[in-house]
């Protein structure tokens, strides 16, 4: 079957860095999603991995192992804004998205 | 760019009444649209799947007579939440993309609350 697994919470220090990993299982496989979601508010998209390797967008990185089916996004210089839930998706080999239940980061000060 | 809208943001209404929600890509051309459902503390849940211009793709468990999906152009779709009833209360959103490789960029969510 297809799963995705992530924490379920982390929890971090403001100006700290903090790494949320994912592990997937998929038929197929076409790229991994991190979106963000505050409380009663949509997901937001942040980034896209479909290489290995490290991609960086200012305080986030997002990193895609593709042998491991592994992914972890990066948080640097954490701020308070950034207490959410990060939801980790993969997208299968038709296009469909998976989602994992999402990690909610809780930034103290 | 890549800007979805969802209309309206909130709803409230009575046991049995129909309720309509739109979802427009403001900026691009949505080939696919989902709608997802959400309960408090709870993951995204996947309802259905449409593409401009046929019939929709429902998940497992989602009862097509009771929520009615159009997506009769590329810039828009509907969820029609029929006879509604309290356990139909949630945080219902819609996402789009242009492309299949392409991230779904999500609209603002609808809370539907069924008295």
């Amino acid at each position: 079957g297809q799963n995705i697994d992530q924490p379920t919470e982390m929890t971090a220090t403001e100006g700290a860095i903090v790494q949320i990993n994912c592990t997937y299982q998929t038929s197929g496989f076409n790229g991994l999603f991190w979106y963000q979601q505050h409380a009663g508010e949509a997901p937001t998209f942040l980034s896209y991995n479909v290489l290995d390797g490290l991609e960086e967008k200012g305080r986030f990185s997002s990193f895609l192992s593709r042998s491991k089916g592994y992914s972890y996004l990066l948080l640097k210089e954490l701020q308070m804004k950034d207490s959410a839930s990060y939801l980790c998706a993969a997208m299968d080999s038709n296009y469909q998205l998976i989602w994992g239940a999402g990690t909610k980061l809780i930034i103290k000060p | 760019g890549a800007v979805v809208s969802q209309h309206p943001s909130w709803v409230i209404c009575k046991s049995g009444t129909s309720v309509k929600i739109e979802c427009r890509s403001l900026d691009f051309q949505a080939t696919t649209m989902f709608w997802y459902r959400q309960f408090p503390k709870q993951s995204l849940m996947l309802m259905a799947t449409s593409n401009e211009g046929s019939k929709a793709t429902y998940e497992q468990g989602v009862e097509k007579d009771k929520f009615l999906i159009n997506h009769a152009s590329l810039t828009l779709s509907t969820l029609t939440v029929t006879s509604a009833h309290p356990e139909d209360s949630s945080f219902y959103i819609c996402s789009a993309r242009d492309r299949e490789s392409q991230p779904q960029h999500f609209g603002d969510g609808t809370r539907l609350s069924i008295l």
